[in-house]
This record gives C-alpha cells, sequence and structure tokens, in this order.
C-alpha cells in the first residue's frame, strides 16, 4: 500500500517533443506528490510537486497533471531539450502515518539533440 | 547559502569495518531525512529527526545501522560491521516542518557513495 509504480522504465524523446511519465499509487493517504529530477552523481533536485485538491499545476514547461479518483500523476515536460536528459522521480508523502516520502523507481529520460 | 553537504562523497571500506557518514542541513531547517539509493532504484527511506528527536525509522534500518542529531543541526548516520548489500548511496534531505510549511519541502544533498569490498 506505501508503493508508488512509475513508468516507463525509460524514455526517449526528440529535442522539442513531449515527455509524459506516469506515476500510480495506492495508499489514499498520501497527500503530497513532489518530482525529483537526479542527475548522475547527484542528489534529487525537486521539480514540481501538486497537492490532491487541484488536478493540474504548471511551472514553465513542466505540468504535473494528477486524477484523485484513478490514484495516478504524471509529469509532462513540453518542449523537452537535452539538459532535461535525467532520471525523474515520483514520490508520495503519507499523511498519518509518517512523514517519509515513498518514492517511486525512476525514469531515466533521454532527450536527443 | 549553502545547501545540504555530506560528507564524505565517497568512502569504500573492507567488509566488517564501520563507517561514518555526517549530514549537514539547511540552517533554518528542523527535520532531517536519510535516505539510501541504490543503482536503479529511488531513495528509500530510512530514517527522519525533527530537531534531535529520531521520530521514525524503517525496518530496513537493521540494528548495525544507527544515526544521531545531538544538537538538531548536522546528523550522522554510523553502519557498523559492514556488508557488501550496504554498497549504496546515502542521501540526506532537509526540511522545514511547522506552521506554514504544509508541505515539507525535501532538498537533497549530494549524497555519500559507499562502496564495501
Amino acid at each position: 500500500q506505501q508503493q508508488v509504480k512509475q513508468s516507463p522504465q525509460s524514455l526517449i524523446v526528440q529535442k522539442g517533443g513531449i515527455s509524459i511519465i506516469n506515476c500510480a499509487y495506492e495508499n489514499t493517504a498520501f497527500d503530497y506528490f513532489p518530482w525529483y529530477q537526479q542527475f548522475p552523481g547527484k542528489g534529487p533536485a525537486l521539480l514540481i510537486a501538486i497537492r490532491p485538491d487541484v488536478s493540474e499545476k504548471k511551472e514553465g514547461r513542466f505540468t504535473i497533471s494528477f486524477n484523485k479518483s484513478a490514484k495516478q500523476f504524471s509529469l509532462h515536460i513540453m518542449d523537452s531539450q537535452p539538459g532535461d536528459s535525467a532520471t525523474y522521480f515520483c514520490a508520495a508523502r503519507g499523511n498519518n502515518y509518517g512523514q517519509n516520502f515513498v518514492f517511486g523507481p525512476g525514469t531515466r529520460l533521454s532527450v536527443l539533440p | 547559502d549553502t545547501g545540504v553537504s555530506q560528507n564524505p562523497r565517497h568512502k569504500i571500506t573492507k567488509r566488517g569495518q564501520n563507517v561514518t557518514f555526517r549530514c549537514d542541513p539547511i540552517s533554518e531547517h528542523n527535520r532531517l531525512y536519510w535516505y539510501r539509493q541504490t543503482l536503479g532504484q529511488g531513495p528509500e527511506f530510512l530514517t527522519y529527526f525533527q530537531n534531535e528527536a529520531q521520530l521514525e525509522k524503517s525496518r530496513l534500518l537493521s540494528d548495525r545501522f544507527s544515526a544521531e542529531r545531538p544538537k538538531g543541526s548536522f546528523s550522522t548516520l554510523e553502519i557498523q560491521r559492514t556488508e557488501q548489500g550496504d554498497s549504496a548511496m546515502y542521501l540526506c534531505a532537509s526540511s522545514s516542518w511547522g506552521a506554514g510549511a504544509a508541505t515539507d519541502t525535501q532538498y537533497f544533498g549530494p549524497g555519500t557513495r559507499l562502496t564495501v569490498l
């Protein structure tokens, strides 16, 4: 129940294209859903986050879509750039059993020039 | 500003040795988290502190692992009698939790990569 599933495992997109990464969860107690970007040898960096009371949040080229009834959320990267090539992790935080984050297994994104 | 810092960045040790890692959080942050990340996986929660109190520990944290945050500032993670399965990246994160900080945004350090031979 604490698991967060993420797909695809890897993604190759042409420069200027749209990258879409999907996540799904089971635990309805999750109340905060961040996305992290990680470059090799670095720690994860917060990209964008959403709470379940909104269905979409946009920050620049990055958009989170959230479907509470389906318990799914996704990250859309518009106009993907080679510099976006990194591993992306979705995560979820529960508010009634602990304050730790549960991370998905990650998606390795490669944006071709 | 200084973000979250971790030392050392890399540690190579022999099986059976003890190792200790240090994390310095962002100065005004009252929460500090430890995660472990293996290749190709997302970070796995180990434990977290609010100020100097250790509030939660994962069952992944065997009795060979111990973490402290004695003055509510920096934290140390010690692994005793290391095993090859302990080889991983150990990540520290910090956040500000309290009135007005409803999202508990966690900021990660660069990690300490442990290799156990």
